[in-house]
């Protein structure tokens, strides 16, 4: 069955540095979405990416599909401590099958 | 305000007894969803609804049923089936669902979520 891998798990910064977080699925995707989910919280939307190489940026968050729209990745330049949560990636497997990545917690120390 | 909501934000049940967990928008979404999400993991799919009157199983449908009478409400019912129902429960819709996935339109809107703890 289709599968997904997000790396990685945790990731500790200082406030100010860089944060990356990859998501890898054994097949290739129709469009891939991300969500972030801060502590206590749900899910919020944060983009969807459709196109083989797409690139979007929202102020400090750059997004990537790969061209083979097999992976994807989520880049934070710069973290701030309101960074702080766990970021997901999600996709559809096919039919009635919605898939979410284990999500990437980041804490971020001031 | 145009939202989706949960209701009991906290809930505890005894086991043996079933419980239902609210879900309403207001957003006129046609699809929506239910989600269960266990500590340090994604989430994974119990139930998915793409119109009224009509849902689907998810990944992990046993020991839950749900309905779908009215566009707006997509209550859960927690069963005396479900073998570890302790987990947060989180509700979303959207505009377009998992039929037309790749024509996008399915931003999922998700509920402040329901905590469930069985004693």
């Amino acid at each position: 069955g289709q599968q997904v891998m997000q790396i990685p798990q945790y990731q500790h910064v200082q406030e100010g540095e860089d944060f990356t977080t990859y998501c890898n699925s054994s097949t290739t995707l129709s469009n891939i979405q991300w969500y972030k989910q801060r502590p206590g919280g749900h899910p919020v939307f944060l983009i969807q990416l459709v196109k083989s190489g797409e690139v979007k940026k929202q102020k400090r968050l750059t997004f990537q599909f790969g061209e083979a729209k097999k992976n994807s990745s989520l880049h934070i330049t710069a973290t701030q401590t309101t960074d702080v949560g766990t970021y997901f990636c999600m996709f559809s497997g096919g039919y009635n099958k919605l898939i979410f990545g284990a999500g990437t917690r980041l804490a971020v120390h001031p | 305000d145009g939202g989706i909501t949960q209701s009991p934000k906290y809930l505890f049940r005894k086991e043996g007894q079933n419980v239902t967990l609210s879900c309403e928008q207001n957003l006129n979404h046609d699809a929506m969803y239910w989600y269960r999400q266990d500590p340090g993991q994604g989430l994974r799919l119990i139930y998915y609804s793409q119109i009224v009157n009509d849902f689907q199983k998810g990944d992990i449908a046993e020991g839950y049923s749900v309905s779908r009478e009215k566009k707006e409400s997509f209550p859960l019912t927690v069963t005396s089936a479900q073998k570890n129902p302790t987990a947060f429960y989180l509700c979303a819709s959207s505009i377009g669902g998992l039929a037309g996935w790749s024509e996008g339109y399915n931003e999922q809107f998700f509920g402040p979520g329901t905590r469930l703890t069985v004693l």
